[in-house]
């Protein structure tokens, strides 16, 4: 079975550019999460979607925003980029999303932002 | 804001040793604690978790201690192997939150050594 898929592997960006990172859930998964982890440090949660909804946001600028479509996948947009937004960029998916659901996670996109 | 505070940021153990990593947290709302490990280049994995209404959980060579009184939770590796050295994280989430916001710690870098 397929895991996690996010696509790209890699991205390099100059400051001020847009990116929208991608990532397929987990068949029969119905929520995504999106993580941001800078290196040497553990993941920082940004945002949560169920049923194309949002259900939760981290402590993240408003650059930042994403969306879940009927077929469960995700896009992570980032507006402005700053070089403080380089970083390993995770998606998680679970069933369906509650707290004590196991989150599986994908390999990442590592951006790159100069 | 750090909730969730990990120690070592790096440990070096003997192959056939006893691995040991701590967090603790403040936020006593915490209620479900689950363990990450992560291999270069990929996302982190599952190893186990618990929920603060036992001291102790143990899965083969993997056992979770947890003390609620002091807000702190353990990791122990029983007969550590070359295929464990990867990096650890510590996480936490409230139900109460309403969704699957994972609260990580900053990690553990394990080597094992033969």
């Amino acid at each position: 079975d397929a895991g996690v898929t996010q696509s790209p592997t890699h991205l390099i960006k100059t400051r001020g550019q847009h990116v929208t990172l991608r990532c397929s859930p987990i068949s029969g998964h119905k929520s995504v999460s999106w993580y941001q982890q800078v290196l040497g440090q553990g993941p920082q949660f940004i945002f949560q979607y169920y049923e194309k909804e949002e259900r939760g946001r981290g402590n993240f600028p408003d650059r930042f925003s994403a969306r879940q479509f009927p077929n469960y996948s995700s896009e992570l947009n980032v507006n402005a980029l700053l070089l403080g937004d380089s970083a390993l960029y995770l998606c998680a998916s679970s069933l369906v999303g509650r707290s004590t659901d196991t989150q599986y996670f994908g390999p990442g996109t590592r951006l790159t932002v100069l | 804001q750090q909730q969730v505070k990990q120690s070592p940021q790096s440990l070096i153990v003997q192959k056939g040793g006893i691995s040991i990593i701590n967090c603790a947290y403040e936020n006593t709302a915490f209620d479900y604690f689950p363990w990450y490990q992560q291999f270069p280049g990929k996302g982190p994995a599952l190893l186990i978790a618990i929920r603060p209404d036992v001291s102790e959980k143990k899965e083969g060579r993997f056992t979770i201690s947890f003390n609620k009184s002091a807000k702190q939770f353990s990791l122990h590796i029983m007969d550590s192997q070359p295929g464990d050295s990867a990096t650890y994280f510590c996480a936490a989430t409230d139900i109460n939150f309403g969704n699957e916001k994972l609260t990580f710690g900053t990690g553990t870098r394990l080597t094992i050594i033969p």
